[in-house]
């Protein structure tokens, strides 16, 4: 069973500091990453994907990995209210045919 | 909007009925994932499509869950003899891509209630 493990929080920040997520995965093989966003009653929305060691900015987003340490990690610079929703991460699996899902870690921006 | 749709967006249903629920993907996109998602939990997958074929379905599907994509177009998932803890949103997503791991973008759901 692979798994995915991430705090719940909730995780609160004030408007305009750096959020931090952070998710660490069981099956050492894996090799691609997903950050969704999902608002309260919506479907998750993709964020971005990492597949390298390092880092990968997109905005004010960047998405972190070390395969060593089996952990990859979300970063929200410049934080809005508008950031303020849940945020799950997901592993592909071995084929790649699906992805495993964490709890996801709840953000609030307090304004 | 060229995003993936789901149809109906809410569904409630007595205990015991059958109920179906439909997916049409992004154009082009070749793969289609079904996925169930209950209150403080990640999405958890159900079964996977590249074009009309059915390639993966998950250990924990019952036998009361079926799905199909003719002609590799919409899909379409079946719950038969709907019980209480099947209430859940259901979630499709598409992708494009012949291997290996690629982004999924998902629809907005429909969302089960079974009384």
């Amino acid at each position: 069973q692979k798994e995915v493990e991430q705090n719940s929080g909730p995780l609160s920040v004030p408007e305009g500091a750096i959020a931090s997520l952070n998710c660490t995965y069981s099956d050492r093989g894996s090799q691609s990453f997903f950050w969704y966003r999902q608002y309260s009653g919506k479907s998750p929305e993709l964020i971005m994907s990492i597949y390298s060691n390092g880092d990968k900015e997109d905005g004010r987003f960047t998405a972190q990995l070390n395969k060593a340490s089996q952990y990859v990690s979300l970063l929200i610079r410049d934080s809005q209210p508008s950031d303020s929703a849940t945020y799950l991460c997901a592993v592909g699996g071995d084929t790649g045919n699906q992805f495993y899902f964490g709890t996801g870690t709840s953000l609030t921006v307090i304004p | 909007d060229t995003g993936v749709s789901q149809d109906p967006r809410h569904k409630i249903t007595k205990r015991g009925q059958n109920v179906t629920f439909r997916c049409d993907p992004i154009s082009e996109h070749n793969r289609l994932y079904w996925y169930r998602q209950t209150l403080g939990q990640g999405p958890e997958f159900l079964t996977y499509f590249q074009n009309e074929a059915q390639l993966e379905k998950s250990r924990l599907l019952s036998d009361r869950f079926s799905a199909e994509r003719p002609k590799g177009s919409f899909s379409t998932l079946e719950i038969q003899r709907t019980e209480q803890g099947d209430s859940a949103m259901y979630l499709c997503a598409s992708s494009y891509g012949a291997v290996g791991p690629v982004e999924q973008y998902f629809g907005p759901g429909t969302r089960l209630t079974v009384t």
